[in-house]
């Protein structure tokens, strides 16, 4: 198996710019997950999917993030406008919903100017 | 919200020592992971823990899942060069379904 699969792996944007990172799964998995990890706050929790649909998206910082999953392979985390305190690295992350262990992508690294 | 109390923050140790680290909490978790992250990459799976009191093995590895389900500790054996990277704990907490909590991570370093 391939693994979690994201892209980009690097960005590099401008403030205001919108930002679209992608995340596909691993085949099989029916659970999804959205983090971001940031020197000061560790691995955060962003919003998770069962079977392409949003359980709890309490993470996600404000109006400015949003995530789709329109079919079980594929998932996208969006920002719009992006500001230099969303840089970060993003996680994407995938598991059986009844094994519970996840297995994470190898991130995309997002800097914003 | 819960947390996960890692320790300790970072060691630097002689190839060869056995290295220890644990987590803590004041909640109860039905599940413990450990995971490893090197530099530039997502974190990768360990192991994983499912019962109060399991103790499994990954070839250098051994982790244990603590009786009250409020602690773990990961233990590598004969460390070597590449055992370098950041671990981490996370637990699924009972009542909040598939939502894992983090440790903040301890840094091992390997002076050869």
């Amino acid at each position: 198996d391939a693994g979690v699969i994201q892209s980009p792996r690097h960005e590099v944007t401008e403030m205001g710019q919108e930002v679209t990172l992608r995340c596909k799964p691993i085949s099989g998995h029916n659970s999804l997950f959205w983090y971001r990890q940031t020197m000061m706050r560790g691995l955060e929790l962003l919003i998770y999917f069962n079977n392409n649909v949003p359980i709890d998206d309490s993470g996600m910082p404000e109006d400015r993030f949003s995530a789709k999953m329109p079919n079980a392979s594929f998932s996208t985390l969006k920002i719009q406008p992006s500001e230099p305190r969303d840089s970060a690295v993003y996680f994407c992350a995938s598991s059986f919903q009844d094994r519970k262990t996840q297995y994470f992508g190898p991130g995309t690294r997002l800097l914003v100017l | 919200g819960q947390q996960l109390n890692q320790s300790p923050q970072s060691m630097f140790i002689q190839e060869g020592e056995d290295v220890s680290m644990n987590c803590t909490s004041s909640s109860i978790f039905n599940t413990w992971l450990w995971y490893k992250q090197d530099p530039g990459e997502g974190p990768v799976l360990l192991i994983a823990l499912y019962k109060a009191g399991e103790l499994t093995s990954n070839g250098r590895l051994t982790a244990q899942f603590g009786i009250t389900r409020k602690d773990s500790f990961l233990n590598i054996s004969a460390s070597i060069p590449s055992d370098v990277g950041i671990y981490f704990c996370a637990g699924l907490l009972m009542e909040y379904g598939n939502k894992l909590v983090f440790g903040a991570g301890t840094i091992l370093r390997v002076k050869s």
